[in-house]
C-alpha cells in the first residue's frame, strides 16, 4: 500500500528561525514528490515538484531536497516569517496509467513573533 | 488569472439531507478532480474527469455519491443521503491536462458539517 508519513506533527519556532520538515514515503512506481502549503481555510497551494533525476528544487525561501535510494524528502524554510503559518504536505505520485498522488497528513507549521 | 472557484465556502445539513457542491476550473483546464479531506488528514480523491469522461471514481461511495461534469467545464458533487462520517472539506482542483508532473491548483473549498 503506498504511503507518505511526514514528521514532524507540528511544530513551532520563532520568527526569523530556520526549520526543516521531513517527509518518508513508499509509492511505487515513483513518479513525482510534490509539497505543497495550505493556509487555514484554504486549498493546498503548490510549492515545488521535482522528479525522480532531481534532488533539489527552490521557491523563495522554500527549498526542498530529494533522495530517491531512501525515499525521503525534506522541505526547509530559511527566516520564516509569520506568514508561513500554515500546514505543508507532502505529496508523491505515482504512475501506472494514470497518475495517482498519495498525500501525507501534513506538518501544522506555526511561527510566533 | 482566475483561480478554482468553489461554492458554497460553507455548509450545515442533517444526516440523510442531500447537499451539491460546485467547482468551475481554470479556463482552459481539461482535468478536474474532488478531493475529501476530513480534519486533520490529507486530501483524499472522489473523482477524476478529464474533459466530461471520468478518468478515475474508484474511491467514490457510490451508493451516496454523484458528481457530473456536464459540458466539460463546471463540475457538481451531490451527497444524499449525507452521513456523519461525511462532515469534511470538499477540494476541487484542476489541472491544464493531468500530466504526469502537472501543478494542481486547488479551490479553497467547501466546508461540510452534517449534523
Amino acid at each position: 500500500k503506498n504511503q507518505v508519513e511526514q514528521s514532524p506533527q507540528s511544530l513551532i519556532i520563532l520568527e526569523g528561525k530556520n526549520c526543516t520538515l521531513q517527509c518518508n514515503y513508499t509509492v511505487s512506481p515513483f513518479s513525482n514528490l510534490r509539497w505543497y502549503k495550505q493556509d487555514t481555510g484554504r486549498g493546498p497551494v503548490s510549492l515545488t515538484i521535482m522528479t525522480f533525476s532531481e534532488n533539489t528544487k527552490s521557491n523563495g525561501r522554500y527549498t526542498a531536497t530529494l533522495d530517491a535510494d531512501t525515499k525521503q524528502s525534506s522541505l526547509h524554510i530559511t527566516a520564516s516569517q509569520l506568514s508561513d503559518s500554515a500546514s505543508y504536505i507532502c505529496v508523491v505520485g505515482s504512475n501506472f496509467g494514470n497518475e495517482k498522488l498519495t498525500f501525507g497528513t501534513g506538518t501544522r507549521l506555526t511561527i510566533i513573533p | 488569472e482566475a483561480g478554482v472557484a468553489q461554492s458554497p465556502r460553507y455548509k450545515i445539513i442533517e444526516k440523510r439531507q442531500s447537499v451539491a457542491f460546485w467547482c468551475n476550473p481554470i479556463s482552459g483546464h481539461a482535468t478536474l478532480y474532488w478531493y475529501q479531506q476530513i480534519l486533520g488528514q490529507g486530501p483524499k480523491l472522489l473523482i477524476q474527469f478529464q474533459n466530461n469522461g471520468v478518468v478515475d471514481d474508484s474511491q467514490l461511495p457510490k451508493d451516496r455519491f454523484s458528481a457530473e461534469r456536464l459540458k466539460g467545464v463546471d463540475s457538481t458533487l451531490k451527497i444524499q443521503p449525507a452521513k456523519l462520517e461525511d462532515s469534511a472539506v470538499y477540494l476541487c482542483a484542476s489541472s491544464s491536462l493531468g500530466a504526469s508532473n502537472e501543478k494542481l491548483f486547488f479551490g479553497s473549498g467547501t466546508q461540510l458539517s452534517v449534523l
